[in-house]
């Protein structure tokens, strides 16, 4: 069974600053799906950032961009120029069997910025 | 707004009483993912639907629980027996397969069990 983790509960970061959260799955499958998710307080979860397994560059949406090192089972997100508005709690999530699985999520990384 | 819908919002119940929740997708999304969510902690899978047909529910949910997709539309959760266990918010995913996978999650329900 796939899983994912997350080992960092909470993360602080100043406002125009760069914070990098992590994130390690585990699976045996090779064609996947890796996202990053936020969820703001009492918001709906929002798609931060999307990465397919078997492309090597590193997806990129303006300040989000992603380490994706696929032999290390490995997904960090760096936030870049951070504001005020990115505090949330943050999830990797991994998508198995070429789109067709399970989608599951980690424990979250709670991010604080500070102005 | 994501285009998902999740009714009730709030439930409160007393122990012992059975809740059902709605959830309403985006229409033309054919997958349907349900979680539980406890207070800062990721969503927890408890079951998905791929048009009607549930393809996999989770090993850990009780036989309490039951979800349904008829017609492959919208989707109900019932809880039977509800527990103090039970409180959580219920969140609903409606899936996008074709080209770039996306869930869009609806607001949730939170469940209180007094």
């Amino acid at each position: 069974a796939q899983t994912v983790t997350q080992s960092q509960p909470e993360m602080s970061v100043q406002e125009a600053e760069t914070v990098t959260l992590s994130c390690t799955y585990d699976t045996s499958e090779s064609d996947y799906y890796l996202f990053w998710y936020k969820q703001p307080p009492s918001r709906q979860m929002i798609l931060v950032i999307r990465q397919e397994a078997y492309k090597q560059q590193n997806a990129t949406e303006n300040r989000f961009s992603v380490n994706f090192q696929k032999a290390a089972k490995s997904f960090s997100l760096k936030i870049s120029d951070s504001q005020l508005g990115d505090a949330a709690m943050y999830f990797c999530a991994f998508l198995g069997g070429g789109s067709q699985g399970n989608l599951i999520f980690g424990k979250g990384t709670k991010l604080s910025v500070k102005p | 707004d994501t285009g998902v819908s999740q009714n009730p919002r709030h439930k409160i119940t007393k122990r012992g009483q059975n809740v059902t929740f709605r959830c309403d997708p985006i229409s033309e999304h054919n997958r349907l993912y349900w979680y539980r969510q406890t207070l800062g902690q990721g969503p927890e899978f408890l079951t998905y639907f791929q048009n009607e047909a549930q393809l996999e529910k989770s090993r850990l949910l009780s036989d309490r629980f039951s979800a349904e997709r008829p017609k492959g539309s919208f989707s109900t959760l019932e809880i039977q027996r509800t527990e103090q266990g039970d409180s959580a918010m219920y969140l609903c995913a409606s899936f996008r397969t074709g080209g770039l996978p996306e869930a869009f999650f609806g607001q949730g329900t939170r469940l209180t069990v007094v």
